[in-house]
């Protein structure tokens, strides 16, 4: 069966700082990868998306960026964290036409 | 730009009540998905509806899809406290990049 695995659970970063948040799939290929972000109690936002090794859309304009180094990895990143980019961040895969995403667990960001 | 609204946005009942929420767009969509999000996890699917006008089953739990593949409903027979949570639904497209519109979401919370 497939699994989704994202890391870390919570994070406290200071603003101007990096960030790395990693996300990986178990038991399958080549999936659709995205990263979201999620205001408290709210829907969600999708910041990336990636169909493929090395292929990233982006979805808003914003201070982060997305990679896929691998398969079924996908890594959110920043160089200088702003206090706006605070925010629950979930990583999700599926496969094409109209398949439903299954997600990870979430990351809990805070910027102080 | 495709929008979906839910309503309402926050709804508390008592055990044993019944519900329905709703989920609004202009836009046609090819599935629609429901998911139900527990507070620090990410989204799980409940229900994949394709066809305008089907209804799903599960439980307690009822799903429509509007017949122009528009709107959707889900309606919850004699809510338990274990239903509460954040419903959201959301639109797909298709294609190969399967991504999905979320709704704005609904925050149900049912008193024991």
């Amino acid at each position: 069966s497939q699994t989704i695995h994202q890391w870390p659970a919570t994070l406290v970063q200071p603003v101007g700082s990096p960030l790395s948040l990693e996300c990986t799939v178990e038991g399958t290929s080549n999936p659709n990868l995205y990263w979201y972000r999620q205001a408290a109690g709210r829907g969600l936002q999708l910041l990336f998306y990636s169909v493929g090794i090395g292929q990233i859309s982006s979805e808003v304009p914003q201070n982060l960026s997305a990679s896929r180094p691998q398969d079924r990895q996908f890594i959110l990143s920043s160089k200088k964290l702003l206090l706006s980019d605070s925010g629950f961040y979930l990583c999700a895969w599926s496969l094409g036409g109209g398949q439903p995403q299954h997600f990870g667990d979430g990351t809990r960001l805070s910027i102080l | 730009t495709q929008l979906l609204e839910q309503s309402p946005q926050f709804l508390s009942i008592q055990e044993g009540e019944n519900l329905t929420v709703y989920c609004n767009s202009s836009s046609v969509f090819s599935s629609l998905q429901w998911y139900r999000q527990e507070p620090g996890e990410g989204p799980v699917l409940l229900v994949t509806v394709v066809t305008g006008g089907e209804v799903k089953k599960l439980k307690r739990l009822t799903f429509q899809f509007g017949d122009a593949r528009k709107d959707s409903s889900l309606h919850i027979t004699a809510a338990q406290p274990g239903d509460t949570g954040l419903y959201l639904c959301a639109g797909a497209n298709g294609g190969a990049t399967n991504k999905l519109i979320f709704g704005t979401g609904t925050l149900l919370a049912v008193q024991p």
